[in-house]
């Protein structure tokens, strides 16, 4: 079965500019993620969508961040104007469903790496 | 305060030697998860729990929920296990009728030598 995949891996821009990001979650999973992880920390959730429905993004830079999942299926992560502070690891995960008692899998993508200088 | 917290956040150890990582949080929870990260940024997910133990080979995942605790421990352990281990909680929204988001500890950074 092929994991989450994600694209670039590796991103270095400069500040002000625009920058996109790429995930194809597994095949049939209903929920998926993204998250940034600045180093040294834990994943922070950016936003969860739910097929192609937001489910939570209060954690979501709005005035510069923005995602989509227009069909449901893969989704794109955008930064304009990136800051020096977004340089982290962008990953998106996805998982089947929650189950009834809260309690699911996510399965990670190996992440894209962004450098803003 | 943060609302998961891991300790210690690094921790170095001898091949063989028996290790414990610890996760404490303060909201309540449907299901807390161990996770491990390798240089290059990839998470697998090592356990799910909301009570009780699992084990896993050489891996042991136990959750007190009453304490709000949880602890990971590794017997034998080996250069392989090298990573970050983070644990994360599932949090109940208000009135426990659905499921708040994900929230993760910083992380405790594991060195095993040989």
């Amino acid at each position: 079965e092929a994991g989450v995949a994600q694209s670039p891996r590796y991103k270095i821009i400069e500040k002000r500019q625009s920058v996109a990001f790429w995930c194809n979650p597994i095949s049939g999973h209903a929920t998926l993620y993204w998250y940034q992880q600045i180093l040294g920390q834990g994943p922070k959730l950016l936003i969860q969508f739910q097929n192609n429905g937001v489910v939570d993004d209060s954690q979501l830079p709005k005035d510069r961040f923005s995602a989509e999942r227009l069909k449901g299926v893969d989704s794109t992560l955008k930064i304009q104007p990136a800051k020096l502070e977004d340089s982290a690891v962008y990953l998106c995960a996805s998982s089947l469903a929650l189950g009834a008692s809260g309690e699911e899998t996510q399965y990670f993508g190996p992440g894209t790496r962004l450098l803003v200088l | 305060k943060n609302e998961v917290e891991q300790s210690p956040q690094n921790l170095t150890a001898q091949e063989g030697e028996f290790i414990t990582i610890n996760c404490s949080y303060s909201v309540g929870i449907s299901a807390l998860h161990w996770l491990q990260q390798h240089p290059g940024g990839g998470i697998v997910s090592l356990f799910m729990l909301s009570s009780g133990k699992k084990k896993h080979g050489r891996l042991i995942a136990t959750i007190n929920i009453q304490e709000k605790h949880s602890s990971l421990h590794i017997t034998a352990s080996h250069p392989r296990d090298s990573a970050v281990y983070i644990c994360a909680v599932r949090s109940y929204l208000t009135g426990g009728t659905s499921y708040g988001k994900l929230t993760f500890g910083q992380g405790t950074i594991l060195t095993v030598h040989p």
